[in-house]
């Protein structure tokens, strides 16, 4: 398994700012993932981080909304530009292991 | 297109009422099912991987079996602490797309 950290755990945002979350791992991985859970949908795949390129977006996804860093193997953040209340949402950070996807505890986010 | 359906959307049960929850997917084709559990306000906790029809893997109270078009979450003599949401996630096995695609999950209530 892998043991992933995220901060923060919640945030409440005024609209038009952005909010950067950080996501740890406790051990080298190649590919993370963020996620996008709002209440009764399901999990929604926003990209995948891959180390030393650029991020892969899914469709309805673009990097103005969400830019992407990975700088190493081990860490990456997403950020929620300009935000509106839309955006209000658990953001989650996941990575493969083995096969198996390993998600961080999220991200609680209302905007304002 | 792919596609997972979970029923019921919801279950209350008395402790010590066995039930199952039930997964329907279509995929051109699986690389595997995943079962996960949800505690409010965090993140997904991995369960299971199934990853052909008629494999069966068991973790205390919970029993997961596949067939070719649906996956079930045997939970034997729930207790309160089952209680959770419960998500499901199928794997295409076409090309090198390891994107999972999510059910809305079956949340589990168990009366002491």
């Amino acid at each position: 398994s892998a043991v992933i950290s995220q901060k923060p755990s919640r945030d409440i945002c005024q609209r038009g700012t952005s909010l950067t979350i950080q996501c740890q791992v406790d051990s080298q991985v190649t590919m993370m993932f963020w996620y996008r859970q709002q209440p009764g949908q399901s999990l929604t795949l926003i990209a995948t981080a891959n180390q030393g390129s650029e991020a892969t977006y899914e469709s309805g996804f673009v990097i103005d909304k969400f830019p992407i860093s990975r700088p190493n193997l081990t860490f990456s953040t997403l950020t929620v530009s300009n935000m509106s209340p839309e955006d209000s949402s658990i953001y989650l950070c996941s990575v493969t292991n083995q096969e198996t996807q390993y998600f961080g505890p999220g991200t609680r986010l209302l905007v304002l | 297109e792919d596609q997972v359906t979970q029923s019921p959307e919801a279950l209350r049960l008395q402790e010590g009422e066995s039930s199952s929850l039930n997964c329907s997917y279509t995929v051109s084709g699986l690389r595997g099912l995943f079962w996960y559990r949800q505690d409010p306000g965090k993140g997904p906790e991995f369960l299971f991987t199934l990853y052909s029809a008629g494999e069966e893997k068991e973790k205390e109270r919970l029993k997961a079996t596949l067939t070719k078009k649906e996956s079930f979450l045997h939970i034997t003599a729930p207790k309160p602490e089952d209680s959770a949401t419960y998500l499901c996630a199928v794997q295409d096995n076409a090309g090198n797309n390891r994107k999972l695609i999510w059910g809305l999950g079956t949340s589990l209530a168990v009366n002491p």
